[in-house]
């Protein structure tokens, strides 16, 4: 199973563009790396998910490099309400569902 | 569109006593369902998941069940809780069999379960 590691925390300022870096070393060939944002006592919601390159949606981009030993997920020009716990996970469907979560990315964005 | 609801909120329980936590899904079909449940400050710990009506698979060994008696209706019990299920209890669900598809989609907001 596929462990990821990232930072515990991280500080930004609104306007600013955050990168939050993953870590999965022994990613699997089958693996998708997937990132969610979680608020107190709230579920996580997902933002975005990717297999390899680069993908980009309404609220997030995906940058996953060729050996995709690491992915960053980029989040351009943040607000206050970004504020909150940034998860990174990683898993296939052979793994019977047991993907591993780690304690994720507190992001704290000021004014 | 594709909302899942989840209840109580918030709960209170006695050492000993049962539980009964609800989950239903609304704008999708044949989803797979999970029940986490989350320490303060840590990641998820997958519970169950189910991939159909009365199909449950359990990750980890405890004194929690799970059943799914209807296609968008997830249901997490115990007969008598410990102190240890204290936590926070989330639903969640996916769509699919491809690659990809088993990293779940949508969360519910949720239960706080406290046991006293």
């Amino acid at each position: 199973l596929a462990k990821t590691t990232q930072p515990i925390s991280m500080d930004s300022y609104e306007g600013q563009e955050v990168n939050i870096t993953c870590s999965h070393n022994n990613i699997a060939t089958n693996d998708y790396i997937t990132w969610y944002q979680q608020f107190p006592s709230q579920g996580p919601r997902f933002i975005i998910q990717g297999y390899k390159t680069k993908v980009t949606n309404e609220v997030a981009s995906l940058f996953i490099p060729a050996d995709r030993k690491s992915s960053t997920l980029s989040l351009p020009r943040v607000s206050l309400s970004d504020t909150a716990v940034y998860y990174c996970l990683v898993g296939d469907e052979d793994s019977n569902y047991q993907l591993i979560w780690g304690a994720g990315t507190k992001l704290i964005i000021k004014p | 569109s594709q909302t899942i609801h989840q209840w109580p909120a918030t709960l209170v329980q006695p050492v000993g006593s049962p539980l009964s936590l609800e989950c239903t899904v609304e704008g999708t079909s044949n989803p797979n369902l999970y029940w986490y449940r989350q320490a303060a400050g840590r990641g998820l710990q997958l519970l169950f998941y189910s991939v159909g009506i009365g199909q449950i698979s359990s990750e980890v060994p405890q004194n929690l069940s799970a059943s799914r008696p209807q296609d968008r209706q997830f249901i997490l019990s115990s007969k008598k809780l410990l102190l240890s299920d204290s936590g926070f209890y989330l639903c969640a669900w996916s769509v699919g069999t491809g690659q990809g598809a088993w990293q779940p989609q949508h969360f519910g907001d949720g239960t706080r379960l406290s046991i006293l």
